[in-house]
This record gives structure tokens, sequence and C-alpha cells, in this order.
């Protein structure tokens, strides 16, 4: 699986968009780019993912470049509650296994 | 639905004992994982098991066995522990037969100290 690259931290202002950003260069065609997130010690939970196009669901935006070597995670109005510890993850598809690679991720700091 | 559940939340060993992690999910998942997660890094997968009958090592093995008993439930023991495998772990399950997602639901994780 390819590796990712995320800036350590990163401070947000309530109610303003949170742009989190993701270097993969290394991906190839067929790994897919899936963000997660931990809050405060409690296991990780399951953003959103997506192979070459945008994706956006009640959580967050992603936005993947067009030569896929890296991407965007949105969150559009960003509250308290999302400060969290933001792990980006590029997985190569599998039947047999399921399996999720984790960095260090971005600790967001939402500030009221 | 429970979802992933864990026991025990919090545990204390002394070097050399023994104890097993419990694990079980409600959502019929066919794969399951055991991750570790020390101060201040990311989680780093122990042992997965890709379908019931089976299992296999991920980054960090050593030190660990596995049980996937059944479908729902998926053990994680140490045999002799070690100050090293004071760590959070955290079990998770997930169905990756479907296209794309792999969407994985993880535990509350176990406290582990060992001293």
């Amino acid at each position: 699986d390819a590796k990712t690259t995320q800036p350590p931290s990163m401070d947000c202002a309530e109610g303003r968009a949170a742009n989190l950003p993701c270097n993969h260069s290394t991906i190839s065609g067929n790994e897919y780019v899936y963000w997660y997130r931990q809050i405060h010690s409690q296991g990780p939970q399951y953003i959103i993912h997506g192979l070459k196009n945008n994706e956006t669901n009640e959580m967050a935006s992603l936005i993947i470049t067009e030569d896929r070597k890296s991407s965007t995670l949105i969150l559009p109005h960003a509250t308290l509650r999302d400060t969290a510890v933001y792990y980006c993850i590029v997985r190569l598809y599998s039947s047999n296994t399921g399996k999720l690679i984790f960095g260090q991720g971005t600790t967001l700091q939402v500030k009221p | 639905n429970a979802g992933v559940t864990q026991t025990p939340k919090f545990q204390v060993l002394k070097t050399g004992q023994s104890m097993t992690l419990q694990c079980a999910q409600d959502m019929n998942h066919n794969s399951m994982y055991w991750y570790r997660q020390d101060p201040g890094m990311g989680l780093r997968l122990i042992y997965y098991s890709a379908s019931e009958g089976t299992t296999d090592k991920g980054e960090v093995p050593n030190g660990y066995n596995v049980s996937r008993l059944n479908k729902r439930e998926f053990s994680l023991r140490l045999e002799s522990a070690a100050p090293s495998q004071t760590s959070v772990y955290f079990c998770a399950s997930s169905e990756p037969l479907v296209v794309g997602t792999n969407e994985q639901f993880f535990g509350p994780g176990t406290r582990l100290t060992v001293l």
C-alpha cells in the first residue's frame, strides 16, 4: 500500500471549513483513499473514501487531484466536536483482506 | 446492535503474566482485526482474520496469538506479558467483500498496563 504524508497538526476556527491535506504520491491506479478520525482515545471512526472522483457525504467532502497524488478532506462547518486526529490511508482493494495501515495522522484543533 | 464490544476495558498485568483480550461483533462481518496504539502514535495492526477459520499476521505480531473462535468472536492472547506491550488495544470488524468500501468499525479499546 502507498505511503501517505500529513501535517502533524492544524487549527481551525469553529464554524469555518477545515481543509486537511494528504500527499500520496506513490498511489497506484487501483488504490483507494480512506479517511478516518479518532476522537480522544476512542476507536477510530470512518469518514469517507474515494478512488478518483470527488466524494461527499453527510460528514465531509473528499477532493482528489486529477493525478491522484494528493487529496484534501473538507469539513465544511467545523465544530468543537470535530477536534480529533484525522488519518489519511491509501489501500489496495482486496476481497481477501480489509487491513488498513495507519500513519500518525493530523491533529485538528477546532477553536471557539 | 452493540457493534464491536471488547472486554476488559482496563487491565494491569505483571511481567510474565498471561491474559486474553476478548472481542465480539454483532454485524455479521467476515473480517476482524486487532490493533495496538502506543501513546502519540497511530494504530498498528497486530493480527487480522479475513474470514472465519483464517488468521494472518499484521505489522507487529510478535508476542501475541489470536483465535477466531467463530464468526462473531476474535480473541487476542498475550502468553507472557512484557512492559513493551503496554498499550491500548482496539478490535475492529469489516465486510470487505463489497467493492470499494471496507468501512472498519472499531470497539472502545482495552487499556493494558504491564508492570
